[in-house]
């Protein structure tokens, strides 16, 4: 298994330029997310989608767009980018867990996105 | 509101000796807690809940519910130890959601 894929590992953009990244799973995870890590920051949520076809807004998810149209993949998309979006984005994935308690995130290994 | 404060961005301790990573949240329910570590060049990866009440790698973490802290001890530090620590709470909520702290590096030297 490849647990969490992300696609691409490194890209530039200039300001004003728009781009998606790919997470993939194979672990028929239901939730899925997108973070990003900034210095002196730790990882902030930005979308998560509990399920196919179903996403939500986390806690800095202006100017990003997300798409959840297959179970084993999730979108973010940048419309415009700008400089404050340069960032090391991460996805990760949790099963649904029945009961109280939460499940393991499972991390995939990181797109580092430099905007100019 | 939810937050997790790490106080440390960087802990330095030599090879033998204790190590406690502090972390603190602000939660009015009843969240869980976890540890999350970061080796260098892997990905970040759960390293203990509280609710399993395990030690891993020789860490523990006792959930203070009076002090509201999750700290993560350790008595006899390993240079396999130095990374990225990140403390994070759930609020139980649907989602699995995680509120994470700011992380804090520790080297373990020789």
């Amino acid at each position: 298994n490849a647990g969490v894929t992300q696609t691409p590992k490194f890209r530039v953009l200039k300001t004003g330029q728009s781009m998606t990244l790919l997470c993939a799973q194979d672990m028929n995870h239901e939730y899925m997310y997108w973070y990003r890590q900034d210095p002196g920051m730790g990882l902030r949520l930005i979308h998560y989608s509990v399920g196919e076809g179903t996403t939500a807004k986390g806690e800095v998810p202006d100017g990003y767009n997300v798409s959840r149209l297959k179970k084993q993949n999730f979108l973010l998309g940048l419309e415009s980018a700008a400089p404050s979006q340069t960032s090391v984005y991460f996805c990760a994935s949790s099963y649904l867990k029945s009961g109280s308690s939460t499940d393991t995130q499972y991390f995939g290994p990181g797109t580092r996105l430099t905007v100019l | 509101a939810q937050r997790v404060t790490q106080p440390e961005k960087l802990l330095s301790v030599f090879k033998g000796a204790p190590v406690e990573l502090k972390c603190n949240y602000s939660y009015s329910g009843s969240p869980e807690l976890f540890w999350y570590v970061q080796y260098s060049r892997q990905r970040l990866q759960l390293l203990l809940r509280h609710i399993s009440r395990e030690s891993i790698k020789g860490f523990t973490a006792d959930l203070n519910k009076g002090e509201t802290s999750f700290h993560l001890k350790k008595p006899f530090a390993q240079e396999e130890d130095s990374a990225m620590y990140y403390c994070a709470l759930s609020p139980r909520e649907r989602g699995n959601k995680l509120v994470f702290g700011a992380g804090t590096i520790l080297r373990v030297k020789s």
